[in-house]
């Protein structure tokens, strides 16, 4: 069966600091990935996503970038973190069509201080 | 043209109570309408989808409403119980697409 790994949990990171979130799918091959934001009590923000190898698609110009340099791998990055990136940033996953819908990770909750 | 509008924002009902959460579209292009449920601090989760060549879809508690004519469609929770205070978001796409669309979530509280 296929599951999605979603790490670190949390994170709490000073302004302008890096930052690299990872995620990663097992059991398909050839995934879209998504990289989306939930501000606190707020919808969800799609960042990034990405139909294959070393394809990001932008869809919010902002402090962050994405790459995915495995099949199943998908990078959330970041050169200097500022406070509104702070956040609860949840990796999505869904084979060659979204016939069935995302499943998503458990989510990395980022607190920017 | 591409927006799924989704109300109400929050919403609170007596446990025993029907909980109703609404969206509506505007691209009749879209042939596959999911709902996720969201636990605080876990990941959306899927909960249950419809097509539009049926206007209802059952599974438990939970039960999807479509009305193509109107492009709306929306979410049933007969019985509400504690356990179903999450925030729920509806979602829209349609064949060939390679994302979803969300609604801006509702956030339902049940009251023991």
């Amino acid at each position: 069966s296929q599951t999605i790994h979603q790490w670190p949990a949390t994170l709490v990171q000073p302004v302008g600091s890096p930052l690299s979130l990872e995620c990663t799918v097992e059991g398909t091959s050839n995934p879209n990935l998504y990289w989306y934001r939930q501000a606190a009590g707020r919808g969800l923000q799609l960042l990034f996503y990405s139909v294959g190898i070393g394809q990001i698609s932008s869809e919010v110009p902002q402090n962050l970038s994405a790459s995915r340099p495995q099949d199943r791998q998908f990078i959330l990055s970041s050169k200097k973190l500022l406070l509104s990136d702070s956040g609860f940033y949840l990796c999505a996953w869904c084979g060659f069509t979204l016939a069935y819908g995302y499943t998503f990770g458990s989510g990395t909750r980022l607190t920017v201080v | 043209q591409q927006q799924v509008k989704q109300s109400p924002q929050s919403l609170i009902v007596q446990k025993g109570g029907i909980s109703i959460i609404n969206c509506a579209y505007e691209n009749t292009a879209f042939d596959y309408f999911p709902w996720y449920q969201q636990f605080p601090g876990k990941g959306p989760a899927l909960l249950i989808a419809i097509r539009p060549d049926v206007s209802e879809k059952k599974e438990g508690r939970f039960t999807i409403s479509f009305n193509k004519s109107a492009k709306q469609f929306s979410l049933h929770i007969m019985d509400s119980q504690p356990g179903d205070s999450a925030t729920y978001f509806c979602a829209a796409t349609f064949q060939g697409a390679q994302k979803l669309v969300f609604g801006q979530g509702t956030r339902l509280t049940i009251n023991p």
